[in-house]
């Protein structure tokens, strides 16, 4: 089993329909992260958690530490958020800083 | 531009040939990391550097190193290279190893034909 799990693989949706990606991870972890890559193959990191809830623009993250549970979140979606959305975490505890990652989630929005 | 610069972006070479991969961190920034992306594997951790020193090893290959310089750039040097390690390399840099968000680079994509 994948330390880090992520649903659906793939998404397609039409424009303006509110976007729920799901993460689960099954180490403690210290930080997760939602990533961002196009097709072009760039990475951009979208936020960084700890605990509770972030929010940008659009975009709203949360993190669940105790399910172990993370939800990224799109709203009034565009075909432009049309991208692989990847889950990442930092292990607890020191050590290794390096992000261990999920498979991804395919989201296509089509106008 | 994120401010994390790789060079080169595309590299093609034949197997068991040698290649250097380079990055350079956004500015203030020691930690540096770098990243495989291969279709069947998927993003996987390779290894940290911190201000010039090794901070951490990921699934590295025996034949894959790196080092950070004084100036803090990073080379990623990859031999005998085999079919199987055409991937996207990607570098990513932060303030610290702690707590702080990561910057990416742009990636250089590896084929080995």
């Amino acid at each position: 089993k994948n330390e880090v799990e992520q649903s659906p693989q793939n998404l397609t949706a039409q424009e303006g329909e509110f976007i729920t990606i799901n993460c689960s991870y099954s180490v403690g972890i210290s930080a997760l992260h939602w990533l961002q890559q196009h097709p072009g193959g760039g990475i951009v990191s979208l936020f960084m958690l700890s605990s509770g809830k972030k929010k940008h623009g659009r975009l709203i993250a949360t993190i669940n530490i105790q399910e172990k549970h993370s939800s990224l979140h799109i709203t009034a979606s565009h075909p432009r958020d049309s991208a692989v959305y990847i889950c990442a975490v930092r292990h607890s505890g020191g050590g290794a800083d390096g992000l261990t990652f999920g498979k991804g989630t395919h989201l296509i929005i089509q106008p | 531009d994120s401010g994390v610069t790789q060079t080169p972006k595309h590299l093609i070479t034949a197997t068991g040939q040698r290649v250097t991969l380079r990055c350079s961190p956004r500015s203030g920034d020691l930690s540096v990391y770098w990243y495989q992306q291969s279709l069947d594997q998927g993003l996987q951790f390779l290894i940290q550097y911190y201000n010039g020193e090794e901070r951490a090893k990921g699934n590295i290959l025996e034949r894959f190193s790196a080092q950070q310089f004084p100036d803090l750039h990073s080379e990623l040097n990859l031999s005998s290279l085999e079919l199987g390690d055409s991937a996207l390399y990607f570098c990513a840099s932060s303030a610290m190893g702690f707590n702080y968000g990561y910057t990416f680079g742009s990636g250089t994509r590896l084929t080995v034909v």
